[in-house]
């Protein structure tokens, strides 16, 4: 089955704190994986993972993927009121494919940051 | 550089009518998706166009349908809207590298 689940659901943490968000996926022949940011509006692009083991870093955000574990985590240190969102996570096409914009996401996770 | 730009932001329509949504991508982007973003099911994929076909169907019905000019610009349409279809439409834009960049969506009500 094609799922994505994401965990935890929802995190409470404090300005400051490191937090580490997971995405584990089914679907193995993928081209890529990707991690949003959405607060009111539309996601926000983080992260696009393509391959296995390489970290990306921007900022206080770092992800990386594991395609032998079939799971992918999203990192953020020194947390702050700014990074309160939910965090989606979205398997990418199917490899050898021609589409490029059919996502399948998870159910997100909600962080809340209080100061 | 300009984002993908959907119209309109809001609307509010009743059972039975039908709707228009507008996306216009990024410059330079041929790929445009579309998703519903409900509570209780998340971000579903409806389909995506590329250059003026529809290249990819999610699972929805066929009131649901789409269409993509040859500017790149898309629309979607709703027709004989139920209560169930109120949600947040996003459009999406993608270059070849894969990586998609969201709209700011139209948030449907339908009463």
């Amino acid at each position: 089955e094609d799922k994505v689940v994401q965990s935890p659901l929802s995190l409470v943490v404090h300005e400051g704190d490191t937090v580490t968000l997971n995405c584990s996926y089914e679907v193995t022949n993928f081209r890529s994986l990707l991690w949003y940011k959405q607060e009111k509006k539309a996601p926000t692009f983080l992260f696009m993972l393509t391959s296995s083991g390489i970290e990306k870093k921007s900022g206080r955000l770092s992800s990386i993927l594991d395609k032998k574990e079939l799971f992918s985590i999203l990192n953020i240190t020194a947390t702050q009121t700014g990074d309160s969102a939910i965090y989606l996570c979205a398997r990418g096409p199917n490899a050898g494919g021609t589409s490029y914009g059919k996502l399948t996401f998870g159910q997100g996770t909600i962080l809340t940051v209080h100061p | 550089k300009a984002g993908v730009t959907q119209t309109p932001r809001y609307l509010i329509k009743t059972r039975g009518q039908q709707v228009t949504l507008s996306c216009s991508p990024i410059s330079g982007h041929r790929s445009v998706s579309w998703y519903q973003q409900t509570p209780g099911q998340g971000l579903q994929f409806l389909f995506e166009y590329f250059s003026e076909t529809q290249r990819n169907k999610g699972n929805f019905p066929g009131r649901f349908s789409g269409r993509q000019f040859s500017n790149s610009r898309s629309e979607m349409n709703v027709s004989t809207l139920e209560l169930g279809d109120s949600a947040l439409y996003l459009c999406a834009s993608s270059s070849y590298t894969g990586e998609l960049f969201f709209g700011e969506g139209s948030r449907l009500t339908v009463l």
